[in-house]
């Protein structure tokens, strides 16, 4: 499986954007870019995908670099709830293949 | 629409003992999968079913670990003894296969703690 480059770690103020980058430079032209995110005790959750174009929906846009090797997960306002860890995963275009999960970037949000 | 249930959410053992959890997942789907989380890493695929069969079971520590899915909707993972090293939270998740983005439902998660 392609594998995927996150910082450790990062910090957000409240109410603040926050730009969580995900570098993929061995992306092959099939897979999709996938994110969840994990709040504590829970179980990870979807948050967006795309291919080739940004994206957006109600919780989150995801800008996707021309080449595709890197993209990047934008909260516009960043809320207490959004602590999380968040996992950038490349995922085939075909069937039901599994998540691959690395160790993610875990978000703080300060008040 | 209720979501992926599992349980038990806790359970502590001693080693060698046996343990078993169960996951019904969301009505309708057709894959499901059992993961390991350890402490700090992301999950770690354990099995994957389409329907009642195991397509991929890879990663399953065969000697001791255990799955089936009767009737292609509740599933349970069995560990037989189970040893410190198994001490991790056990995630079920669902999909609907071919339809929209196969996006994963995960449960709240069963962790286990061996003493």
């Amino acid at each position: 499986d392609a594998k995927t480059t996150q910082p450790n770690s990062m910090e957000s103020n409240e109410e603040e954007p926050v730009h969580l980058p995900c570098n993929h430079s061995t992306i092959s032209g099939t897979d999709y870019i996938h994110w969840y995110r994990q709040l504590p005790s829970q179980g990870p959750e979807y948050v967006i995908h795309g291919l080739t174009s940004n994206v957006n929906n109600r919780m989150a846009s995801l800008a996707i670099a021309e080449d595709r090797k890197s993209s990047t997960l934008i909260l516009h306002r960043a809320t207490l709830r959004d602590a999380a860890v968040y996992y950038c995963i490349l995922r085939a275009l075909s069937g039901n293949t599994p998540l691959v999960f690395g160790k993610g970037t875990r978000l703080s949000v300060i008040a | 629409e209720a979501g992926v249930v599992q349980s038990p959410r806790y359970k502590i053992i001693e080693k060698k003992q046996p343990v078993a959890f169960w996951c019904n997942p969301i009505s309708g789907h057709n894959t499901l999968y059992w993961y390991r989380q350890n402490l700090g890493q992301g999950p770690e695929l354990l099995i994957r079913y389409e329907n009642e069969e195991a397509v991929d079971d890879s990663q399953l520590p065969k000697d001791r670990f255990s799955a089936e899915r009767l009737k292609g909707v509740d599933s349970t993972l069995k560990i037989q003894p189970a040893e410190l090293g198994d001490s991790a939270v056990y995630l079920c998740a669902s999909s609907f296969r071919d339809r929209g983005t196969g996006e994963l439902f995960f449960g709240e998660g069963s962790r286990l703690t061996v003493l």
